[in-house]
């Protein structure tokens, strides 16, 4: 069975500092990692995958397979940012997408 | 076009209604998805077709009952709801399956 944990169900960081958004997964096999957001009522939007290993808007994420774990990680945070973020994973080729419960961020001015 | 849209955005219906949600795509992808979502919690699989066949059914019940008459277009027959299935609707398609998935706004369904 996959499964996807997000400790913090709400994070809130002061604009400029350091954002970091935890996500753990139990997968016994290998696992494609994503992070999705959805800003205020907007749809949910990929924000990156694991396997193209880009950043994007400034957010960075690496697959760590020895803990588990696929944190999102932003070095200065911006008030845009704003949002509520869920990591999901898949099973390498299958199609089922599994979500965390999400955390919400709050950056404050 | 390069978005999933979905139609209603919002629906009320009874439990002996029977009504229809709408998802439609013209980005030539070949998957979509529908997905539950309750309030403060993540989205949760129901049904995948890939290449207009349903491939994946996360056990749904049977009031809940897919179709996808072409690539493009994925329906949602609801018949005999509960009060417990009012969510957020949300559909998807990717490229191929798997691929990565993009989503639509949703429909909010309310069962009285």
């Amino acid at each position: 069975a996959q499964r996807v944990t997000q400790p913090e169900k709400l994070l809130s960081v002061f604009k400029g500092a350091p954002v970091e958004l935890k996500c753990n997964y139990s997968y016994s096999g290998s696992p494609e990692l994503f992070w999705y957001v959805q800003y205020s009522r907007q749809r949910l939007q990929l924000l990156l995958r694991h396997i193209s290993r880009e950043s994007i808007k400034g957010f960075t994420a690496d697959l760590n397979k020895g803990e588990t774990s696929f944190h999102l990680k932003k070095p200065f945070a911006q008030e845009e940012d704003s949002a509520m973020y869920y990591c999901a994973l898949r099973a390498f080729g299958n199609e089922k997408l599994t979500f965390g419960t999400g955390t919400r961020l709050t950056i404050i001015p | 076009d390069t978005e999933v849209t979905q139609t209603p955005k919002h629906l009320v219906m009874g439990m002996t209604n029977k009504k229809s949600l709408k998802c439609e795509q013209h980005m030539g992808h070949r998957a979509m998805y529908w997905y539950k979502q309750k309030a403060k919690k993540p989205p949760e699989l129901m049904f995948v077709y890939s290449y207009e066949k349903l491939s994946i059914n996360e056990s749904v019940p049977s009031r809940f009952s897919p179709e996808c008459p072409n690539s493009s277009l994925l329906n949602l027959h609801l018949h005999a709801l509960q009060p417990e299935d009012s969510a957020l609707y949300l559909c998807a398609s990717s490229r191929d399956s798997p691929d990565t998935q993009y989503f639509g706004p949703g429909t909010r369904l309310t069962v009285l």
